[in-house]
């Protein structure tokens, strides 16, 4: 049962132009929401996340943005850079169910060109 | 360098056997968590441990086992292997009492059973 969705598995996007990458979630229990980015042969690397008491999260070229309603959260990152390029994976917890374990998506494989 | 430890890095045994994969947490992290990413699926939870305690489980099959350490370090145990173990093995840790801090995550340990 999956709870966290990417449905997009594969983006392109121009260098200097802006990549969005979205996630939806089914369980409204989630309230802590995460972006990893992930290179061949690496660990995910934690980017950006964001609390269900916000909309909005700000750190450099990245922004994570959640509508609860929808349950729905994106990653904007502007501008793109060749070496953003990678998968991003979103997560979410479920505390009331599983604890601090994270729920993933499949991830987005985000292929900036130059 | 997300300062979690996993080895070995790669592992190559045959159906039947039994293998351990290691963790070393970020200094000061008391949390460690364990995933899986097979193929077509995006990361699975599979356990967590705080401070040397099992704090969570996902879907471990009964096959699987782990354990933490009292220097925090932790191993995953895999018996009885199957074909369809093949997979990446990653290894997260967080810190503090709550346990709801973004997790780092290892380079990840890759198993091949033949």
């Amino acid at each position: 049962d999956q709870q966290v969705k990417q449905n997009s598995p594969s983006l392109s996007v121009q260098e200097g132009r802006i990549s969005i990458l979205n996630c939806d979630y089914t369980n409204s229990m989630f309230d802590y929401f995460l972006w990893y980015k992930k290179y061949p042969a690496e660990g995910p690397t934690f980017l950006i996340s964001i609390s269900s008491i916000k909309d909005k999260n700000e750190d450099g070229r990245f922004t994570v943005f959640l509508n609860k309603s929808a349950k729905h959260l994106s990653l904007h990152i502007v501008p793109s850079q060749p070496g953003d390029s990678a998968v991003y994976f979103c997560a979410a917890y479920d505390l009331s169910n599983s604890g601090y374990a994270l729920n993933f998506g499949k991830g987005t494989s985000l292929l900036v060109t130059p | 360098d997300s300062g979690v430890t996993q080895t070995p890095k790669h592992l190559i045994t045959a159906t039947g056997q039994r293998v351990t994969l290691r963790c070393s947490p970020r200094s000061g992290d008391l949390s460690v968590y364990w995933y899986q990413q097979s193929l077509d699926q995006g990361l699975q939870f599979l356990i967590q441990y705080y401070n040397g305690e099992e704090r969570a489980k996902g879907n471990i099959l009964e096959r699987f086992s782990a354990q933490q350490f009292p220097d925090l370090h932790s191993e995953l145990n895999l018996s009885s292997l199957e074909l369809g173990d093949s997979a990446l093995y990653f290894c997260a840790s967080s810190g503090g009492r709550s346990g709801r801090n973004e997790q780092f995550f290892g380079p990840g340990t890759r198993l091949t059973v033949l």
